[in-house]
């Protein structure tokens, strides 16, 4: 079975480019979340959907960074402009919720490592 | 509110040893724990995870963990460490209802030969 596909891997660019990241979750989960990971603050979320709907976006540092989920198989975060502090992994997570899927687990894609020169 | 604490940064263990690794919540409400290993360069993968009934839960890679309501722990356990064992390690929890999931600052194993 497919996992949750993120891409690109990685991403090499300049402060100020804008960046997009994308993710497809498991196909039949209603709820996908993205991350951040850095050595100095860990494992942050950023946002997350609910049946392409978005929940909670509290954690999104500030206007620079928006995100989206125009179907239940795509999401993109996008960041405009970047900048050196972006830097970071960020991953997306998906998982099946609903009344009888409480304690579903979230399945991780395996990141896109950032780099904003 | 929830809060995981995994009072252990970073675990040095030698090959064929056994390790604990803790994890501690807090939490007003039932919430159901998971522990997640994440290798280099890949995203976190999940070990086990505790939802009722036996206290005692067995994952993958021979690990297991044990849920202390009254400790409000849920502490990973193996008997003997291989070096593919080297990897973070992340505590979670998550209410009954509800969507977030609530992770703890990590676990660093190295296993030594």
């Amino acid at each position: 079975d497919a996992g949750v596909i993120q891409s690109p891997r990685h991403e090499v660019t300049e402060m100020g480019q804008e960046v997009t990241l994308r993710c497809k979750p498991i196909s039949g989960h209603n709820s996908l979340f993205w991350y951040r990971q850095t050595m100095m603050r860990g494992l942050e979320l950023l946002i997350y959907f609910n049946n392409n709907v978005p929940i909670d976006d509290s954690g999104m540092p500030e206007d620079r960074f928006s995100a989206k989920m125009p179907n239940a198989s795509f999401s993109t975060l996008k960041i405009q402009p970047s900048e050196p502090r972006d830097s970071a992994v960020y991953f997306c997570a998906s998982t099946v919720e609903g009344w009888d899927y409480s304690n579903q687990p979230q399945h991780f894609g395996d990141g896109t490592r950032l780099s904003i020169l | 509110a929830q809060s995981v604490t995994q009072l252990d940064s970073q675990v040095p263990v030698f090959e064929e040893a056994p390790v604990e690794l803790r994890c501690n919540y807090s939490s007003s409400v039932s919430v159901y724990l998971f522990w997640y290993v994440q290798y280099p360069n890949q995203g976190l993968q999940l070990l086990l995870k505790y939802l009722s009934g036996s206290t005692l839960v067995k994952g993958i890679n021979g690990f297991e963990a044990e849920f202390n309501k009254s400790q409000t722990s849920f502490h990973l356990r193996k008997p003997s460490v291989h070096i593919s064992d080297t990897a973070e390690y992340f505590c979670a929890v998550k209410r009954y209802t509800g969507n977030q999931f609530y992770f703890g600052t990590g676990t660093s194993l190295t296993v030594i030969p």
